[in-house]
């Protein structure tokens, strides 16, 4: 059983917008800013996309934006590409998240 | 460049042992904290183990407690994972990845390794 709790599939059209949302506990995601989110592409090393919540690494692209509200965390991808289509995965101090599996239409 | 290479992975019996290297380079090792995360066969990832930068912090998922021993050599730039007592379940793609900071290993880990695969058999 994950740390954090996830959905386990999301989809969208190209060019939709779309939110995954990254569920922990007020001793955890609801009172430290340390969520982290991670692109992962079969057969690849995962990638980091957010850090700290709403901090992205350089080179990321900016359509990718993270938040927070009590103790869930979210990923937002808006102007969905096909390249986005990989799993996704939230990660905090209590581990990580059981991944979502994004899914372009 | 910074980069991250594990080796060490394998085909190994239940109850045997085995360990894993990351060797790094591009960056300065020791200033920075550095995890192990696997990944089972059709799974998700799950964090295994961090230190920290110094070596003097060690962190371990209870799954693995007691059975794990992460380390470093600083000198070397290298990071390890002697795993005893392997199970089935510990059957996985094992990654080394660099923290963000010095400490604490949950503030995002920026630059990943290939993974290697360890399979445990009955």
């Amino acid at each position: 059983q994950s740390a954090l709790t996830q959905p386990a599939s999301v989809s969208g059209s190209p060019g939709q917008s779309i939110t995954i949302s990254c569920t922990g506990t007020s001793s955890d995601v609801g009172t430290f800013d340390v969520v982290s989110w991670y692109q992962q592409h079969p057969d690849r090393a995962p990638k980091l996309i957010i850090y700290e919540v709403i901090k992205r690494p350089s080179g990321v692209s900016g359509r990718f934006t993270g938040s927070k509200s009590g103790n869930t965390a979210s990923l937002t991808i808006s102007g969905l590409q096909a390249e986005d289509e990989a799993h996704y995965y939230c990660c905090s101090q209590a581990g990580f998240g059981g991944g979502t599996k994004v899914t372009v239409l | 460049d910074v980069r991250l290479l594990e080796s060490g992975g394998g085909l190994v019996q239940r109850g045997g042992s085995l360990r894993l290297s990351c060797t790094a380079s591009g960056y300065t090792f020791d200033f920075y904290a550095i995890s192990w995360v696997r990944q089972a066969p059709g799974k998700g990832l799950e964090w295994v183990s961090a230190i920290s930068g110094s070596g003097g912090s060690k962190y371990y998922a209870d799954s693995v407690k007691g059975r794990f021993t992460i380390s470093r050599d600083n000198s070397e730039n290298t990071l390890y994972l002697q795993m005893n007592s392997l199970r089935v379940d510990d059957t996985a793609v094992y990654y080394c990845a660099k923290g963000r900071q010095i400490l604490e290993w949950f503030y995002g880990m920026d630059v990943w390794g290939q993974g290697t695969t360890v399979t445990v058999s009955s």
